[in-house]
């Protein structure tokens, strides 16, 4: 089955660039999203179409993809963006939904 | 606003089933498709399957296949989930969420407990 690999966690200190990676065989045919998750909380969608940001996500998260990496990256990253982060995907079949493992942000 | 509630946290014993539902406001319910995910303590998200709420049609991940059920009622804009034989390990928070081509408004969740 298709899988989307992303590193279990990524430490920052507050005002640094955070950068999470999802790699997958399809996505140079396939978008990638990015779903922020906190704790106790229902995810929220943060990036969409490789690079597209969802009304009310703050500027400083943006996406890119380039081969089989998508990329999520935090500009000037804040202690309230600790939070699990996971790509989301579909295999070349176009089926079915398919979740990176996601990956835990520590901004302290 | 877009909103999706879901009902309350269940307990339930080994080999008994749990329903769930999902109801959709401030948007036209028959205009996207349901999808559910779970996510067990600690861990990641999982898709269950998804379902077409103007046709009912449905789809199921192989791994819940002959175990879940998703219907809807479009009279009252509500999507059920049904998932039977539990076991332990189908102890998580179950999502509900809407989506186009992906999800976008998911529900707050609701914690299903297997326990006997």
């Amino acid at each position: 089955s298709y899988e989307l690999t992303q590193p279990p966690s990524v430490s920052v200190s507050p005002g640094q660039t955070a950068r999470i990676t999802c790699s997958g065989d399809a996505l140079p045919k396939k978008y990638a999203y990015w779903y922020q998750q906190k704790s106790g909380q229902a995810p929220v969608l943060v990036i969409y179409e490789d690079s597209k940001r969802p009304s009310g996500i703050p500027e400083r998260f943006s996406g890119s993809s380039s081969g089989t990496m998508a990329t999520l990256t935090i500009s000037g990253a804040q202690v309230e963006d600790e939070a699990d982060y996971y790509c989301y995907s579909t295999d070349s079949s176009g089926n079915p939904w398919v979740f990176g493992g996601g990956t835990k942000l520590t901004v302290l | 606003q877009v909103q999706l509630v879901q009902s309350g946290a269940e307990v339930k014993k080994p080999g008994a089933s749990v329903k769930v539902s999902c109801k959709a406001s401030g948007y036209t319910f028959t205009s996207y498709d349901i999808n559910w995910v779970r996510q067990a303590t600690g861990q990641g998200l999982e898709w269950m399957g998804w379902m077409n709420p103007n046709s009912g049609n449905t789809g199921y991940a192989q791994k819940f296949q002959g175990r879940v059920t998703m219907t809807r009622n479009t009279s009252i804009s509500t999507a059920y989930m049904e998932l039977s034989s539990l076991r332990s390990e189908d102890t998580a928070v179950y999502y509900c969420a809407r989506s186009s081509s992906w999800p976008d408004y998911w529900g707050q969740g609701t914690l299903v407990t297997v326990s006997s």
